[in-house]
């Protein structure tokens, strides 16, 4: 069975308004992301978490917003969804083998988000 | 910034062949490489990695080698088969919660 699973798997939202990318892992990691996936990028790193109540600005922070009120949940939200952040979002979660520096990653199966 | 650089936005092989992807990085603190495949539709997972402290790493019909000299590591796919068709990325830990991704290498094995 899935051990990170996302949700909705697609989104259609309009400009200006809320989108809220959820993620839940039942592997018992610590620290769980968000990436974005474009084509010519491979994969960005949004927003990260090393525990419950835990966010972080990873590489590009700008118009998203994390949230972690537990340790199976890690939340991105869109407060004023743009179309350029039309992508497809990839939630992971982390084994923390030998620190972060060393984990292996275990992804979601990923939300595409349309911004018209 | 810290890059990986995936050389080969597509390959093409026969099955059976061999296929080699390269990824070059910039900074020498990274330590750990992983790969991970995405197929069509799917999610990423992770196939195989090695660390900085061996220069080759052997999983079956998949060994990945790391030349730490030139900042390069490489993907090599042995007697190839459908199912290996994917996208592959490669990517870089450079310590704490930093990891940086190559922009994929798509694979096509074809009969």
């Amino acid at each position: 069975e899935a051990a990170v699973t996302q949700s909705p798997r697609n989104k259609v939202a309009v400009t200006g308004g809320k989108v809220t990318l959820s993620c839940n892992q039942t592997n018992n990691h610590n620290n769980m992301y968000w990436y974005r996936q474009d084509t010519g990028h491979g994969l960005r790193l949004i927003h990260y978490s090393y525990g419950a109540g835990s966010t972080e600005k990873g590489d590009i922070p700008d118009g998203y917003k994390a949230s972690r009120p537990s340790q199976e949940n890690f939340s991105l939200i869109l407060e004023l969804a743009t179309p350029s952040q039309t992508s497809v979002y990839f939630c992971a979660s982390g084994d923390g083998t030998g620190g972060a520096s060393a984990e292996t990653l275990y992804f979601g199966s990923g939300t595409r988000l349309t911004v018209l | 910034g810290e890059k990986v650089e995936q050389h080969e936005s597509t390959l093409s092989v026969r099955e059976g062949d061999s296929a080699v992807i390269n990824c070059t990085y910039t900074d020498t603190a990274s330590s750990y490489f992983p790969w991970y495949k995405q197929e069509a539709g799917k999610s990423l997972h992770f196939v195989i990695d090695i660390r900085s402290n061996v220069d080759r790493k052997q999983s079956q019909r998949l060994t990945v080698l790391l030349d730490k000299k030139a900042k390069r590591f490489s993907l090599h796919i042995t007697a190839t088969q459908p199912e290996d068709s994917a996208i592959y990325f490669c990517a870089a830990h450079l310590g704490g919660y930093k990891v940086v991704f190559g922009s994929g290498t798509r694979l096509l094995v074809s009969p």
